[in-house]
């Protein structure tokens, strides 16, 4: 069974910088093909992507945003971590994590559950 | 950045009605083409992908189609468990995963 988990602080303050985990199980991040994206989604908006990591370590970004993302693996501990600097309220939504399995050209087919990040003084 | 409309943005429909949500690319995207439903409060799970392949368990009523810029997902029957929000989404290039703004079904 595939299951993703995001992790991380629900409340940051503005400029501070975000570290979100996403903690993955039933599969490898080392398996050609498999990929792991960060989307996020603001209360009552649309979904956002911002940024993918495949099995061979490469990595993309939403453009607008790539100056602040960084996306990394840890193959051996089934992790994918995000972090975003300088957060901003606009940046107040939930983020999930998802899978891919046919390179990053294919559709998310297990999502986490999300977490809800806030951020505000 | 190839841009994706839906339409409607919201519709309601009856039980048992055929319900048809457009997708519409600003540029040709071949078949790269998933949809997305979000039932209030929960995750988004795939229904279908390639533009019309239906991920496996999801219900026969769903089908998808087109190619190019233009897109369906079409319920047959619409059920009361169908209500949702829908997102298509493109990615056909993994530097501009893009999202529709999503149609809001109610019955």
């Amino acid at each position: 069974q595939v299951t993703l988990r995001e992790s991380g602080p629900a409340l940051v303050k503005p400029k501070q910088t975000l570290t979100l985990t996403c903690t993955f199980s039933g599969f490898s991040l080392s398996t050609t093909g498999m990929c792991v994206s960060w989307i996020r989604q603001p209360p009552g908006k649309a979904l956002e992507w911002l940024a993918l990591i495949d099995w061979d370590d490469d990595k993309y970004y939403r453009s607008s945003l790539k100056t602040r993302l960084t996306i990394s693996k840890n193959t051996s501990k089934n992790q994918v971590v995000l972090t975003i600097t300088n957060m901003d309220p606009v940046d107040t939504a939930t983020y999930y994590c998802a899978r891919a399995t046919d390179g990053p050209y294919d559709a998310f087919d297990v999502w986490g559950q999300g977490t809800l990040v806030t951020v505000s003084s | 950045d190839i841009q994706m409309t839906q339409s409607p943005s919201s519709l309601s429909a009856s039980v048992g009605d055929r319900v048809t949500i457009t997708c519409r690319a600003s540029q040709g995207i071949s078949n790269y083409l998933a949809w997305y439903q979000q039932k209030p409060g929960k995750v988004p799970e795939l229904l279908i992908y390639a533009a019309s392949t239906l991920q496996s368990g999801v219900p026969s009523r769903f089908s998808g189609s087109g190619s190019g810029t233009d897109f369906t997902l079409t319920i047959s029957s619409l059920q009361p468990e169908d209500v949702a929000t829908y997102y298509c989404q493109k990615y056909n290039s993994a530097l501009s995963i893009t999202f529709g703004q999503g149609t809001r079904l109610e019955i």
